[in-house]
């Protein structure tokens, strides 16, 4: 089957700029979580959507923002980006949210210059 | 806060050795996950542990799950140079809840030298 899809897979933009990405979970999965990847920082969460609803957020400002269709593809967006917003964002789709397992996509890598 | 915390952060080890990352979490949390990544890539589910005592085999990679002494560790028998990767532990439960989020160690730099 299918697994997660993120697009783009590379970006690169400007100070200043917002981005869009997006993730396709696996056919059937209702959860998408999305998560920043830095070498200084690791992993850190950003948020986690389920059927449509923001179940949980990270500790990340106003500037990124998400959301979730009825189809259950998930989109986060990036306002006013800046050099430190460089990273790896990988999203990762599970059935309902726990316990079963999380795949994640390859990932979008964001370069702001 | 949730933490999670792996040790040791870097390994280099010899081709053909043995050797054990561990994972030790702050929650009492009877969910662990192993993910494995390779350079630029995304991350490879490797185990998935969901109770007291759990013990995963996959090839020369163990995982086992001790929650009362909230430890998690992922043994690797005879080590060879396709292991080389990063290997990151995850928790996403806390006393019972579901936190919707995975909260991961900071990885383990495996690099196997011949």
């Amino acid at each position: 089957k299918a697994g997660v899809t993120q697009t783009p897979r590379y970006l690169i933009k400007t100070r200043g700029q917002q981005v869009t990405l997006s993730c396709s979970p696996i056919s059937g999965h209702r959860s998408v979580s999305w998560y920043q990847q830095t070498p200084g920082q690791g992993l850190q969460f950003l948020f986690e959507y389920f059927s449509e609803t923001q179940r949980n957020k990270g500790n990340f400002p106003g500037r990124f923002s998400g959301r979730q269709f009825s189809n259950s593809r998930s989109e986060m967006n990036v306002s006013t980006l800046e050099l430190g917003d460089s990273a790896l964002y990988l999203c990762a789709s599970s059935l309902q949210g726990e316990g079963y397992g999380y795949t994640f996509g390859s990932g979008t890598r964001l370069t702001v210059v | 806060e949730l933490k999670v915390e792996q040790n040791p952060l870097f390994l280099s080890m010899q081709e053909g050795k043995n050797y054990t990352i561990y994972c030790n979490y702050s929650t009492t949390s009877d969910r662990l996950y192993w993910y494995r990544q390779d350079p630029g890539k995304s991350l490879e589910s490797l185990f998935v542990l969901l109770s007291n005592g759990a013990v995963k085999q996959e090839g020369r990679l163990m995982a086992s799950l001790d929650t009362k002494a909230r430890l998690s560790t992922l043994h690797i028998t005879a080590a060879v140079h396709d292991l080389s990767a990063t290997y990151f532990c995850a928790v996403d439960k806390d006393r019972g809840s579901t936190l919707g989020r995975l909260y991961f160690g900071r990885g383990t730099q495996l690099t196997v030298w011949p």
